[in-house]
């Protein structure tokens, strides 16, 4: 299996509910992130976790709420959101933090906040 | 940290002709640098990388060049197809950072027929 699932594909959520995403990968590998991409911009860099471990906070709010339940899952707890946190949410993975490898991006998840 | 440029931000080329996106970065520790094409509505998927030991790598019609003394990187795609047409990330990471990919701000390459 070499690929990252992002679940669900879509989500459509409004200010006050609270709502989950989800990342899989069984790759082994023991480095996922979590990155936040508007439209014709970069992905940018919300989370790091490093062997099931937060190693990295990209000063995202708290709104946003990361969890690592094991090597193989990662999710992303979304809460109080506002319509401007509406982005297509990625995640990937690679074998470690400490070399340098390519990323595996998942599908994503678009996310649109009413 | 590190600071990843990226030109042009907009380049249309005709079928069959070549397209060169060029990158430069910041961080004269990083050595590591991937390039991800992300078609519409699509995840970024890794296309071609080159470690800063290398100063060029090629994969069939793509290949990347890397200049460690003038910090700077290009993606080279020759013949180029329709089905090239989608937004190039260049990206660089550096062990000093823990391995975080920093993006250029993208190039959107259309290729008309």
């Amino acid at each position: 299996d070499t690929e990252v699932t992002q679940t669900p594909k879509h989500l459509v959520m409004g200010m006050t509910n609270k709502k989950s995403l989800k990342c899989e990968q069984h790759m082994g590998h023991r480095a996922m992130y979590w990155y936040k991409q508007k439209a014709k911009k970069p992905p940018e860099l919300m989370f790091v976790y490093s062997y099931e471990k937060l190693s990295i906070n990209e000063s995202v709010p708290s709104r946003f709420s990361p969890e690592c339940p094991n090597s193989s899952l990662l999710n992303l707890h979304l809460h109080a959101l506002q319509p401007e946190d509406s982005a297509l949410y990625l995640c990937a993975s690679s074998q470690t933090t400490g070399s340098n490898y390519g990323y595996t991006f998942g599908s994503g998840t678009r996310l649109t906040v009413v | 940290g590190e600071n990843v440029e990226q030109h042009p931000s907009t380049l249309s080329v005709q079928e069959g002709d070549s397209a060169v996106i060029k990158c430069t970065y910041s961080d004269s520790a990083s050595n590591y640098f991937p390039w991800y094409k992300q078609e519409l509505g699509k995840r970024p998927q890794l296309i071609i990388d080159i470690r800063s030991n290398v100063g060029e790598k090629k994969d069939q019609r793509i290949a990347v060049t890397l200049n460690k003394t003038a910090k700077h990187f290009s993606l080279h795609i020759t013949e180029t197809q329709p089905e090239d047409s989608a937004v190039y990330f260049c990206a660089a990471t550096s062990n000093n950072a823990g391995n975080m990919l920093t993006f250029g701000g993208g190039t959107r390459l259309m290729v008309k027929p």
